[in-house]
């Protein structure tokens, strides 16, 4: 089956525009997950979904960061005001949850440049 | 604060040779260890994953190795091939415990580059 898809790919914003990334998660998989990857480092946790509710937002660096999942699939990501630091690979990666299993499953990322 | 721990930074093996991989973790709360594969341009792929009430798995030619008293755990890749070099992570997480946290905690990588 399909794997987790982000779009874009690739994304070039001027510092102080507003971007919104997408993330299509693996059909049926409950539980969505955010991460921010910088260059050379590991990938950090932003937020996580189960269905539509956002149960941890922790990890979000800023409120320029906001994150939804309205119908409980798709998922967006959205930065406000550009920054320079936020320059990064996103990362979303989706997990089922269910019968004990906790393995999350990444999509390819989209990598973020802030001019 | 890091909660997980890595290392090497980097590390050059031989064809064939066996590579290793070693992190450690502060908070005892995790109870899920996975180790994921990354290659340029793409997402982490999980290879493999442990939790702490066994010390070895074995999957192929990667094992994970766990020591629960000194906190750590370690990567294992046998007869290392050249398609192996990429970066690793390992990752550690609570999912199982009754108010557990699924977010993973990641290590800084290791860049593994396996020469014929």
């Amino acid at each position: 089956g399909a794997g987790v898809s982000q779009s874009p790919r690739y994304k070039v914003a001027k510092r102080g525009q507003d971007v919104a990334l997408r993330c299509d998660p693996i059909s049926g998989h409950v539980s969505l997950f955010w991460y921010q990857q910088a260059l050379g480092q590991g990938p950090e946790f932003l937020t996580y979904f189960q269905n539509e509710a956002q149960l941890d937002k922790s990890g979000l660096p800023s409120d320029r960061f906001f994150a939804e999942r309205p119908e409980g699939s798709v998922s967006t990501l959205k930065i406000q005001r550009t920054q320079q630091e936020d320059s990064a690979v996103y990362l979303c990666a989706s997990s089922s949850t269910s019968g004990g299993t906790y393995e999350q499953y990444f999509g390819p990322g989209t990598r973020l440049t802030v001019t | 604060q890091q909660q997980v721990k890595q290392s090497p930074q980097s590390l050059i093996v031989q064809k064939g040779g066996i590579s290793i991989i070693n992190c450690a973790y502060e908070n005892t709360a995790f109870d899920y260890f996975p180790w994921y594969q990354q290659f340029p341009g793409k997402g982490p792929a999980l290879l493999i994953a442990i939790r702490p009430d066994v010390s070895e798995k074995k999957e192929g030619r990667f094992t994970i190795s766990f020591n629960k008293s000194a906190k750590q755990f370690s990567l294992h890749i046998m007869d290392s091939q050249p398609g192996d070099s990429a970066t690793y992570f390992c990752a550690a997480s609570n999912p199982y415990s009754g108010a557990g946290s699924y977010q993973l905690t990641f290590g800084k990588g290791t860049k593994l580059s396996v020469i014929p």
